[in-house]
């Protein structure tokens, strides 16, 4: 398996709940990232880490607040969502050659199917 | 026009028949190149890395065409698990500062 995990697998909640979605990787990787994924579009880059640090943030509304405590781990807190918001997130890592900033080949988690009712 | 093209299919391909599809590219400056499955409710994979020269991995090639700006992916001898989608993924920039540009995905459903 790929090493990258996350839950919950399923998620259902309404607009005014706060939850978080948790993401780890067993894979010894130094950059991190979150991906929404909607139907018959493509995969949007929503925040990456390297390092533990932020380094992009692609535009993403301030009711996704992400958070990485280490290389390992990642989360996305989640407060007051919009039904649009609804999708598959999922959560990858990989090994960022500082030096020329090269990421290499992503690892996926299963992702976490959310609904917003 | 988008970034990173791709006919969203399905194809659908009797098992043993050879298939291939394209993803288009917007940026000439685009400097890799990827193909990853994705498996019904699953998470993508890398199937392949694209290179230059093009590329081969069993069943599977990969070929650039920059003057055009696409990249290409058949499968030969096709097999009922190659049922997927197929996603293409174009690599921007250099350095520290570069992104990652995901297609849609290509839908391939192979027939017994």
């Amino acid at each position: 398996e790929t090493g990258v995990t996350q839950t919950p697998r399923h998620l259902v909640m309404g607009m005014t709940n706060k939850k978080s979605l948790k993401c780890e990787q067993h894979l010894g990787h130094n950059a991190m990232y979150w991906y929404k994924q909607s139907a018959k579009k493509p995969l949007e880059l929503m925040f990456v880490y390297n390092f533990k640090e932020q380094t992009e943030n692609n535009s993403v509304p301030s009711r996704f607040s992400p958070e990485c405590p280490n290389s390992s781990h990642l989360f996305l807190h989640l407060h007051t969502l919009q039904p649009e918001d609804s999708a598959l997130y999922l959560c990858a890592s990989s090994q960022d050659r500082t030096s020329g900033g090269y990421r290499e080949t992503q690892y996926f988690g299963p992702g976490t199917r959310l609904l917003v009712l | 026009r988008k970034e990173v093209e791709q006919d969203p299919g399905p194809f659908n391909v009797p098992e043993g028949a050879t298939v291939a599809f394209n993803c288009t590219y917007s940026n000439s400056a685009s400097q890799s190149f990827f193909w990853y499955r994705q498996d019904c409710r699953k998470e993508p994979k890398l199937l392949m890395s694209v290179y230059s020269s093009g590329n081969e991995d069993g069943r599977f090639t990969a070929q650039l065409n920059r003057a055009s700006q696409y990249i290409s992916l058949l499968i030969r001898d096709s097999k009922l698990s190659d049922s997927a989608t197929y996603l293409c993924v174009v690599r921007l920039g250099r350095g520290s500062n570069y992104q990652l540009i995901w297609g849609a995905g290509t839908k391939l459903i192979i027939k017994p």
